[in-house]
């Protein structure tokens, strides 16, 4: 079956702009996460979702970055006024249920680049 | 707040040779334990997990890693490497009975000599 997908693969902008990024899970996923991989770091956990709402934001940086997943499917990830400091590719993963047990698939991620 | 170390940052194998990369992690209680592959333009990969019981767990691709508490570690190990084992190993740590993200070591970079 299809895994999670995410779009677009690469994302460049500038400084300043907002930037909108989409994530698919794998269907009948209720749980959903997004995080962030700098350069030569390890992903770094933004938010969880379980079915529409957001169960922990905890990892957001700052209130330029949000998420949204109004149908307890696909899921947006929004930032604005984008800073060079969040380059990164942003990654997301579904899991049947919200629990450690249930594993966390990964797509492929978002490249983004602000120039 | 839960933390992960993977204290080498490269490391090279010839193929055919044993493998072990490092894990050490800092938790209160019981952690949930993972060990991911990221491959060049693939997706993150779970190798293998701990939760509880038998400390010696045995993933895909012919991995396994050994969880010791007294050590606070969670070594990956694997009899004998493949040239497509070169890749990027992660190890992470979540809440044991929690259902937020997981927190991420920094990552090995394995590098397979012929």
């Amino acid at each position: 079956g299809a895994g999670v997908s995410q779009t677009p693969s690469n994302k460049v902008t500038e400084k300043g702009k907002y930037v909108e990024l989409r994530c698919d899970p794998i269907s009948g996923h209720t749980a959903l996460y997004w995080y962030r991989q700098s350069l030569g770091q390890g992903p770094e956990f933004l938010i969880y979702f379980q079915g529409t709402g957001a169960a922990d934001d905890s990892g957001l940086p700052n209130d330029r970055f949000f998420a949204v997943r109004p149908e307890g499917s696909v899921s947006t990830l929004k930032i604005q006024r984008t800073e060079r400091g969040d380059s990164a590719v942003y990654l997301c993963a579904s899991s049947l249920q919200g629990a450690l047990y249930n594993e966390q698939f990964f797509g492929p991620g978002t490249r983004l680049t602000v120039l | 707040a839960q933390s992960v170390t993977q204290p080498d940052i490269h490391i090279t194998v010839s193929e055919g040779a044993s493998l072990e990369l490092r894990c050490n992690y800092s938790y209160g209680a019981t952690p949930y334990l993972f060990w991911y592959v990221q491959s060049p333009g693939q997706g993150l990969q779970l190798l293998l997990k701990y939760f509880s019981g038998d400390t010696l767990v045995q993933g895909i691709k012919g991995f396994e890693a050994e969880f010791k508490r007294s050590q606070s570690s969670f070594n990956l190990r694997k009899p004998s490497v493949h040239w497509s084992d070169a890749a990027e190993y992660f190890c992470a740590v979540g809440e044991s009975g929690g259902a937020d993200g997981l927190t991420f070591g920094k990552g090995t970079h394995l590098i397979i000599q012929p």
